[in-house]
């Protein structure tokens, strides 16, 4: 069936290591996007990218790197630099430039940093 | 920042209707109207989406304003699964998808 992945679904790293969140889609879609949700609060955009090879920078990119080498990947790397990683994070991915089409979600990785 | 105004709570009875509003007075012409929701612990969903008209679908009802300035959302019979956040969201050619904090729904048995 088609849809989008996120693994893993839970994510435990001592403070201080790098770690890569994975995303893949096999909705032939154009854009993908990575949000961040802290306990009770919105989404928030960290990346997004509309093709591949090319990203852009969301509200809260500060921390984070991205790439996008191929149409259905899009991993998140949350680095030692992001002073708050403990949080639920989602990946999105939808048409690009189709505006009238709806987004379809992963069901989350939930990251503690401990 | 979000270009979405929505209460942060609402409250409804099991089996009855429920209408969830959402402000966007700086909508443009090319934004499209997109509600999703989010049960705990899971990814947002997509419920409806709607540029001018109202639209129906198997899960709820888009009511748009003639000006386009608010909507509504609205669930014909509320169930104790529909208790989420719901998400009222605009989109465009930039293709930047921006979450507010929602309303929460509360049913009640």
């Amino acid at each position: 069936d088609g849809g989008i992945t996120q693994s893993p679904k839970y994510l435990f790293r001592k403070e201080g290591q790098n770690v890569t969140l994975s995303c893949e889609q096999n909705l032939n879609h154009d854009a993908m996007y990575w949000y961040r949700q802290d306990p009770g609060q919105g989404l928030r955009l960290i990346y997004y990218s509309q093709i591949v090879n090319d990203f852009q920078k969301g509200d809260i990119a500060e921390g984070y790197s991205v790439s996008r080498e191929k149409k259905e990947s899009f991993p998140l790397t949350v680095t030692s630099a992001q002073k708050n990683p403990t949080a639920f994070y989602l990946c999105a991915s939808s048409m690009d430039r189709v505006v009238g089409t709806e987004a379809f979600f992963g069901q989350g990785t939930r990251l503690t940093v401990v | 920042d979000a270009k979405t105004t929505q209460p942060n709570s609402m409250e409804s009875n099991e089996e009855e209707p429920v209408h969830l509003p959402c402000n966007h007075s700086t909508i443009s012409g090319t934004d499209y109207i997109h509600w999703y929701r989010q049960l705990p612990s899971q990814g947002p969903e997509y419920v409806i989406h709607g540029l001018t008209s109202n639209v129906n679908n198997r899960m709820a009802s888009l009511a748009i304003a003639e000006d386009r300035k608010s909507s509504t959302l609205i669930l014909h019979r509320a169930t104790l699964r529909d208790a989420a956040v719901y998400y009222c969201i605009l989109r465009n050619r930039d293709d930047k998808i921006i979450f507010g904090k929602g309303t929460r729904l509360h049913i009640l048995p």
